[in-house]
């Protein structure tokens, strides 16, 4: 049974639409992630929170926000849609930042 | 910043055993992990070595050598449903971890 759920699982959307993904962890961790990912591809890194009202960003944050107010709950923004933004991107949480991390299933984005 | 090389493929017979390499380069090494990825799935955590030597859990083992910045996954008794891409990955400093660009494993009959 999965801690950290993402939604949607999926979503088309046409290009210029503002889009929020959203990520919940009942694990009560601290740190939460977002990461990009490609299909066969490796992780890259959007964004990361260590806690409430802390968020950083990643080699990967370009035209994204992302809030934490509350410790379960963290969302990604995508100001403006584009083709480019096509991918999975996943969230993760963990107690540690350097092992642990517990993955969401993932939104697959597809940008028309 | 960090750098991780993997192979990008391997292929092994069911029952068998594989070992997928990891080197890395980073300043302020904590420790290194890897990650199961099945195709459609979400990564799972697998393993995570801070010292050097071999850490087994089951049918898998993980091992770290700090002096050479290398790692190993061991899958011993593979089986089908081991078929999947696994990812080393490693932090620096106070940033999320870094991941590798994943190994693909395909197990054969």
């Amino acid at each position: 049974e999965a801690d950290i759920y993402q939604t949607p699982r999926y979503l088309v959307i046409g290009t210029g639409k503002k889009i929020t993904l959203e990520c919940s962890q009942t694990m009560g961790h601290d740190k939460m992630y977002w990461y990009q990912q490609d299909p066969g591809m490796e992780l890259h890194l959007i964004h990361y929170s260590y806690g409430v009202n802390s968020t950083e960003k990643g080699d990967l944050s370009s035209e994204s926000t992302v809030s934490r107010i509350r410790t379960e709950h963290f969302p990604l923004t995508l100001e403006s849609a584009r083709p480019s933004h096509t991918s999975q991107y996943l969230c993760a949480s963990s107690v540690k930042i350097n092992y642990g991390y517990t993955f969401g299933s993932g939104t697959r984005l597809t940008v028309v | 910043g960090q750098s991780l090389e993997q192979p990008s493929e391997v292929t092994a017979v069911e029952g068998a055993i594989v070992q997928i390499n990891c080197t890395y380069q980073t300043s302020g090494f904590y420790g290194l992990s890897w990650y199961q990825q099945h195709d459609g799935g979400a990564p799972t955590f697998l393993s995570y070595n801070a010292l050097d030597g071999l850490e087994e859990t089951g049918r898998f083992s993980s091992f770290l050598s700090r002096s050479d910045s290398y790692g190993y996954l061991l899958l011993q008794e593979l089986q089908m449903k081991d078929s999947a891409s696994y990812f080393c990955a490693v932090i620096e400093g106070n940033t999320p971890l870094v991941f590798g660009k994943g190994t693909r494993l395909s197990v054969i009959a």
